[in-house]
């Protein structure tokens, strides 16, 4: 079964302070895609990083970066030097095997509330 | 480009009253999925329509239903409504479902949500 465990309910820094998110999934499929989206107070889910099962490089994105480890499982979030405005929900989700829908499901996790205080 | 648009964006109901409620996906987008978010479950799939047709469904109760119209935008329905149901409702538009297009894939783009209260 798909599935996929935020085990940081909230986490609380001091703005400038690297954080970093966890994220961890269970998925019986060889092909899959992994998200981070961002869920601002206002309700709107923004989407900031996809990726494909088959890329396991590392990738950085101004102050954001993503760490995918196939061996683990894990899709971990980082944001470095953070700010007041990072502060949010922070959802990894995964999406639906190939080849039982169109893929377009996804299965999020608990999400993580992130506060940045100055 | 105009993004994913929902009304209304807050709504009160009672219980047992029904509620619809829409979606405008980002032009040229066919594909629209709608998903549930309550602080007990966190964020359910409901199910998604790409050309008018349904391609998934979650695991919801039949009062839960939805259709898509020729110019791609989406409705939801849910009839009798329960406590239950209060819930922030998000609709998510795509280009095409997502892997049919692999190995790319068509990100979905989600809507501000529709805050739905059920008294």
């Amino acid at each position: 079964a798909q599935k996929v465990t935020q085990a940081q309910t909230e986490i609380s820094v001091v703005e400038k302070e690297d954080v970093t998110l966890d994220c961890v999934y269970e998925t019986r499929d060889t092909t899959y895609y992994l998200f981070w989206y961002k869920q601002p107070p206002s309700g709107e889910l923004v989407f900031l990083i996809r990726r494909n099962s088959f890329d396991e490089q590392n990738e950085i994105s101004g102050r954001y970066s993503w760490n995918f480890q196939k061996s683990t499982s894990s899709f971990n979030f980082t944001i470095t030097a953070s700010q007041v405005v990072d502060s949010a929900v922070y959802f990894c989700a995964l999406s639906d095997p190939r080849g039982e829908t169109s893929g377009s499901r996804l299965t999020f996790g608990e999400g993580t509330q992130l506060t940045v205080n100055p | 480009k105009a993004g994913v648009t929902q009304t209304p964006r807050y709504l009160i109901k009672t219980r047992g009253q029904q509620v619809t409620l829409s979606c405008s996906p980002i032009s040229g987008h066919r594909s629209v999925s709608w998903y549930q978010q309550t602080p007990g479950q966190g964020l359910q799939f409901l199910f998604e329509y790409f050309s008018e047709t349904q391609r998934n469904k979650g695991n919801f109760p039949g009062r839960f239903s939805g259709r898509q119209f020729s110019n791609s935008r989406s409705e939801m329905n849910v009839s009798t409504l329960e406590l239950g149901d209060s819930a922030l409702y998000l609709c998510a538009s795509s280009l095409r479902s997502g892997l049919r297009s692999y190995p790319s894939y068509n990100e979905q783009f989600f809507g501000p949500g529709t805050r739905l209260t059920v008294l």
